[in-house]
C-alpha cells in the first residue's frame, strides 16, 4: 500500500471554478503536510504546509487538513489557466524526509 | 539571491559511465536530499544529508554515491551500477530535519543515458 495517495487526474475545470485536489496517507503519526506545485519540465514549488487540522488559507490557496480520517486536500478557487500543473502531496517521514504522492495534474480550460 | 543551483540543466552520457550532478546552496540549510523524478511518477528519495560528513541512504540508494564536505555543496554522482540512470534528478534543502520543516526544490537536472 502506497503511503501517500493521490487520483493521478487529470482533473479538468473551467477557468474562475474551485479545484479541488485530495490526498491521502496512511501514517496516523504524521504531523506535517505539504502541497508542491509542479510546472511541466520544472521542479516542484512549495505553495502551501499544514500542520494543525482545519483550514489554512493563503491567496486563492486553502488547505483542509483531518488528522482523524488522514486526509489532506488543496482548494484553489478562481482557478487561472496558469494554474494548470501537477501538484504533489508531501507528508513528512523519519528524520526530515518527506513522502510524496504521485501527483495530480491539473488543467484549466479557459 | 539565496537559493538553490544545480548545473548542468541538461546531461548526456554513455551508458558504463560515471557522472557527477552539482547541487549547491546559500540558504544556509542544514538538511540536503537528492531526488530522482520519472515520466508520470512522484518523486523517490536517493540520499540525504542532515549534517555535514554525515548521510544517509534513501529508498533507491543503489548506484548513486553522494558526499557532504561542505555545508552547501551536495554532490550526487550516477554510476555504472545503476541500471536504469535515465531522470530528472532533483536536489533539495532544508533548514534542518524537524518535523516541521519545509523542503525546497532546486531546478534539476535532466540526465540522458544512452
Amino acid at each position: 500500500q502506497k503511503e501517500v495517495e493521490q487520483n493521478s487526474g487529470p482533473l479538468s475545470v473551467p477557468e474562475g471554478a474551485i479545484a479541488s485536489l485530495n490526498c491521502t496517507y496512511s501514517d496516523r503519526v504524521s504531523q506535517s503536510f505539504f502541497w508542491y506545485r509542479q510546472y511541466s519540465g520544472k521542479s516542484p514549488e512549495l505553495i502551501m504546509s499544514i500542520y494543525s487540522n482545519g483550514d489554512k488559507e493563503d491567496g486563492r490557496f486553502t488547505a483542509q487538513l483531518n488528522k482523524a480520517s488522514q486526509y489532506v486536500s488543496l482548494l484553489i478557487r478562481d482557478s487561472q489557466p496558469s494554474d494548470s500543473a501537477t501538484y504533489l502531496c508531501a507528508v513528512n517521514g523519519q528524520g526530515g524526509k518527506l513522502i510524496f504522492g504521485q501527483g495530480t495534474e491539473l488543467s484549466v480550460k479557459p | 539571491d539565496g537559493g538553490i543551483t544545480q548545473s548542468p540543466k541538461y546531461l548526456f552520457r554513455k551508458e558504463g559511465q560515471n557522472v557527477t550532478l552539482s547541487c549547491e546552496q546559500n540558504l544556509n540549510h542544514d538538511a540536503m536530499y537528492w531526488y530522482r523524478q520519472d515520466p508520470g511518477q512522484g518523486l523517490r528519495l536517493i540520499y540525504y544529508s542532515q549534517i555535514v560528513n554525515d548521510f544517509q541512504k534513501g529508498d533507491i540508494a543503489e548506484g548513486y554515491s553522494v558526499s557532504r564536505e561542505k555545508k552547501e555543496s551536495f554532490p550526487l554522482t550516477v554510476t555504472s551500477a545503476q541500471k536504469n540512470p535515465t531522470a530528472f534528478y532533483l536536489c533539495a534543502s532544508s533548514p534542518g530535519t524537524g518535523l516541521s520543516y519545509e523542503q525546497y526544490f532546486g531546478p534539476g537536472t535532466r540526465l540522458t543515458v544512452t
